[in-house]
């Protein structure tokens, strides 16, 4: 099993904050890294797909970058409406998502 | 634009079967992305259960020891899943994805489309 783990696993920070999450595979897996968010009493939403392509529709203000084990996701200037849980997710083998990181404005 | 919706009984009895449905609008079944189901537990992270194509072909998540069965139906254009032998460790939100093989030029794979999610509780 490829093992994902993200850190920290939560954060708090004030608008207009650069944040930064990172995500580590216990194995290589290239650019097979998507990030999702997810808040409260909803289904997860994707941002980035293949380690750095923003989703149609995602603001500008996230961004991810990584390749092999470790990954990043960047949120440029923390909105109050990006309070949620940020969970990375490897499909390079079977598919596995890391712990989560829960973010506090 | 691509809707999914779970369906089925929200309480499961323990040593029971759990059975889910997905029914898929705005895209069909047929075409070339995965259909996945996904779950998680009350204020727990994320765990993948499994996927299925539409020729049948699937891939599952060995921690289930063989307990989760997926299918599809073309005709109606859905797809189930079947966990057997529950626990109270099964009590989880369950949701149905749809997995899309990414562009030529960035390899990846993701779920793109989420239906809402359905809470199933397992309990004796």
């Amino acid at each position: 099993d490829i093992q994902m783990t993200q850190s920290p696993s939560s954060l708090s920070a004030s608008v207009g904050d650069r944040v930064t999450i990172t995500c580590r595979s216990s194995q290589s897996i290239d650019k097979y890294l998507n990030w999702y968010q997810q808040k409260p009493g909803k289904a997860p939403n994707l941002l980035i797909y293949g380690a750095s392509n923003l989703q149609s529709g995602v603001p500008s203000r996230f961004s991810g970058s990584g390749s092999g084990t470790e990954f990043t996701l960047t949120i440029a200037s923390l909105q109050p409406e990006d309070s949620a849980t940020y969970y990375c997710q490897q499909s390079y083998y079977m598919l596995t998502f890391g712990q989560g990181t829960r973010v506090e404005i | 634009q691509v809707q999914l919706e779970e369906s089925g009984p929200g309480l499961v009895r323990s040593s029971g079967t759990l059975s889910l449905t997905c029914v898929v609008s705005g895209a069909s079944i047929d075409g070339s992305s995965w259909w996945n189901w996904v779950r998680q537990p009350p204020g727990k992270g994320l765990e993948w259960i499994g996927e299925i194509y539409h020729n049948g072909y699937t891939n599952d998540n060995p921690s289930f020891k063989s307990r989760a069965t997926i299918s599809v139906d073309k005709s109606k254009n859905q797809f189930s899943l079947t966990l057997s032998s529950v626990t109270a460790a099964d009590t989880a939100v369950y949701y149905c994805t749809r997995g899309t093989i990414g562009p030529r030029f960035s390899p990846s794979y993701y779920f793109d489309f989420w239906g809402p999610g359905i809470l199933v509780t397992a309990s004796s």
